[in-house]
């Protein structure tokens, strides 16, 4: 099915470790982003990528980098993990004529201790 | 900026009860107007969405109507089921900057 695909679905990393969360989709989307969901919490956007070659800090960018690689992926690195990075990670990618409402991935569950 | 304000939860209603999760939203300009659906341990999923004033999404038996008068979004259903318990996001298309702008998320658990 069309959509958008993320991997790994669950992981635990040691604090300092780094790791890459991959992003992928096949609606030829020109929009993505990566966005954190702590529990209790809403939506916190990390970074966005407007379109292949371009990348954008949202409201919560520190300890994250992020690659466009192509039309299609968008990877998010954690560079030296924190446990303030325990979080579900979710993708999403868009385009004007869905007036950009987002088709989101299943989610990360990424656990640091 | 563009902001959205949803309803505060947690809401806890009776199977088959009316249910009403009000959004109201700020912005320059005529956003397209979404509201999403998350199930508990899964990613969000969009349940609706209106592109215009007076515009009416609906899905699954839930409607909102987008109001440009009271700036409002609010999302309703007539007799909601203990399958509905979920995650409810209002959203708006930022459509200069290409994303969307989340509520905070309304938590809804439907009791039988």
């Amino acid at each position: 099915n069309a959509g958008v695909t993320q991997t790994p679905k669950f992981q635990v990393l040691k604090t300092g470790q780094s790791m890459t969360l991959q992003c992928a989709q096949d609606m030829n989307h020109n929009s993505m982003y990566w966005y954190r969901q702590d529990p209790g919490m809403g939506l916190r956007l990390i970074y966005y990528s407007a379109s292949e070659g371009t990348t954008d800090k949202g409201e919560v960018p520190n300890g994250y980098n992020v690659s466009r690689l192509n039309k299609r992926e968008f990877s998010l690195r954690l560079e030296s993990a924190a446990p303030s990075q325990t979080s579900v990670y979710f993708c999403a990618s868009s385009a004007p004529e869905t007036n950009y409402g987002y088709t989101f991935g299943s989610g990360t569950r990424l656990t640091v201790v | 900026g563009d902001s959205v304000t949803q309803m505060e939860g947690p809401v806890t209603l009776s199977e088959e009860a009316f249910l009403t999760i009000n959004c109201t939203y700020t912005a320059t300009g005529y956003p397209s107007l979404f509201w999403y659906v998350q199930y508990p341990g899964e990613g969000l999923q969009l349940l609706l969405k209106a592109t215009k004033a007076d515009d009416k999404g609906s899905n699954k038996g839930f409607e909102a109507t987008y109001r440009k008068e009271t700036t409002s979004f609010h999302l309703e259903k007539g007799s909601v089921q203990v399958s509905d318990s979920a995650v409810y996001f209002c959203a708006l298309s930022d459509q200069g900057a290409q994303k969307l702008v989340f509520g905070q998320g309304t938590r809804l658990t439907i009791n039988p």
